[in-house]
């Protein structure tokens, strides 16, 4: 099985911050990888699909990157209803998550 | 526009059965696949598998094989996904999501999401 490891676990930042999250395969996986966006008790939402493509209705002040076995969430600047928790997700083979970050206001 | 909506909450005995459905609007069934998803209390996302309807093809997350079955039903636009010999470690909120293929191997994302449907297992 792919095994997907996020960094880090958790971060602080504030309003108007630029955010860095990480995501790593156990192997390569090509442009299959996607970034979803949870908050409490809500479903996730996706973000980006296929690593760099911005999902309809999204802002645009966030960003994949990456191919292979490293991949890159960048959120250029932070705001206030973007504290939640992200996870990357491979559909390489099966359909493994990542642990997850999650964004806390410093 | 796609929508999922989840039966309600449940609550279960260990060794027990539990029966979530995903009911959704439109042609969903027709053109994506349908994946399930569960989360534990306090934990990350875990994908279950999934089945495309059109040609009930299903799979399923080895962690789950032969426990698990997905089934839809077209007549009235609604997917299921059934947890067998249920025990207090499969408490957890279960989503119903869409991908908008009819292939496992394009790899797609999740794109719209059912509300969630809490399933605590407990003597």
């Amino acid at each position: 099985d792919i095994q997907m490891t996020q960094s880090p676990s958790s971060l602080s930042a504030s309003v108007g911050d630029r955010v860095t999250l990480s995501c790593r395969a156990s192997q390569n996986i090509g442009s299959y990888l996607h970034w979803y966006q949870q908050k409490p008790g809500m479903a996730p939402k996706l973000l980006i699909y296929i690593a760099s493509s911005l999902q309809s209705g999204v802002p645009s002040r966030f960003s994949g990157s990456g191919s292979g076995t490293d991949f890159t969430l960048t959120i250029s600047s932070l705001q206030p209803e973007d504290f939640a928790t992200y996870y990357c997700q491979q559909t390489y083979s099966g359909r493994t998550f990542g642990q997850g970050t999650k964004v806390e206001f410093k | 526009q796609v929508q999922l909506v989840q039966s309600g909450a449940e609550v279960k005995k260990p060794g027990s059965s539990v029966k979530v459905s995903c009911k959704a609007s439109g042609d969903t069934l027709r053109s994506n696949i349908i994946t399930w998803v569960r989360q534990a209390p306090g934990q990350g996302l875990e994908w279950m598998g999934g089945i495309i309807p059109v040609f009930r093809e299903t799979k399923d997350a080895q962690k789950f094989q032969g426990r698990v079955t997905f089934s839809t039903d077209e007549s009235t636009r609604t997917a299921y996904m059934e947890l067998n010999s249920l025990r207090s470690e499969d408490t957890a909120v279960y989503y119903c999501a869409t991908e908008p293929r009819l292939n496992w191997n394009d790899g797609y994302a999740m794109d719209v999401w059912g509300q969630g449907t809490t399933v605590t297992v407990s003597s």
